[in-house]
């Protein structure tokens, strides 16, 4: 099992690019979560999808950041356009939805700095 | 609702020391307890987790015992290393959701 696994590792753009970070989820796991960390704000729940679907999304800081889940193995989180206050690691996590037993996996994380 | 807190940190050890992180939660329900660890440059991990009161969580020298009548989950090793320099983070799950606690910092030297 490779694990979740997003991509790129690092990503460096300028403030207004647009910004698209990939995760693939472990194979099996129905929820998939997208958080973000910084020093200043700690981890933040941004959106978190069930069997592909949105269900939760009040943690995405506005209209500049979207996320899709277009199939059970693929998601993507997009920043447009970019500002320097959205530099922060991004992790994407995966599990099973309805086992409260089950905790999460992480990745490895997207460090995003936007200069 | 649900919430955790944790212990601010930095937690400064030598080695060898004896570790306490205490976590205390507040929750509607019979969640499940976890302990996650992240070192540096990394994403989260799972180190240890408890589904009902009164079970304990092992893993690597850690150990953590759910205690519903004081709402804890504390993190303990007997003994630590400078490789357990990281961040622990406290988390409860009652359906879908993880809540975390702010995480703690744990610094051991030589």
């Amino acid at each position: 099992d490779a694990g979740v696994i997003q991509s790129p590792r690092h990503e460096v753009t300028e403030m207004g690019q647009e910004v698209t970070l990939r995760c693939k989820p472990i194979s099996g796991h129905n929820s998939l979560f997208w958080y973000r960390q910084t020093m200043m704000r700690g981890l933040e729940l941004l959106i978190y999808f069930n069997n592909n679907v949105p269900i939760d999304d009040s943690g995405m800081p506005e209209d500049r950041f979207s996320a899709k889940m277009p199939n059970a193995s693929f998601s993507t989180l997009k920043i447009q356009p970019s500002e320097p206050r959205d530099s922060a690691v991004y992790f994407c996590a995966s599990s099973f939805s309805g086992h409260p037993n089950y905790g999460y996996t992480f990745g490895s994380g997207t460090r995003l700095t936007v200069v | 609702g649900n919430s955790v807190t944790q212990m601010e940190g930095p937690v400064t050890l030598s080695e060898e020391a004896f570790l306490t992180i205490n976590c205390t939660y507040t929750a509607t329900g019979y969640p499940s307890l976890f302990w996650y660890v992240q070192y540096p440059g990394e994403g989260l991990q799972l180190l240890l987790k408890a589904t009902k009161a009164d079970d304990k969580g092992s893993n690597k020298g850690f150990e953590a015992t759910y205690r519903k009548e004081t709402t804890s989950f504390h993190l303990e090793k007997g003994s630590v290393q400078v490789s357990d320099s990281a961040v622990y983070f406290c988390a409860l799950k009652d359906t879908d959701k993880l809540i975390f606690g702010t995480g703690t910092r744990l610094q051991v030297f030589p």
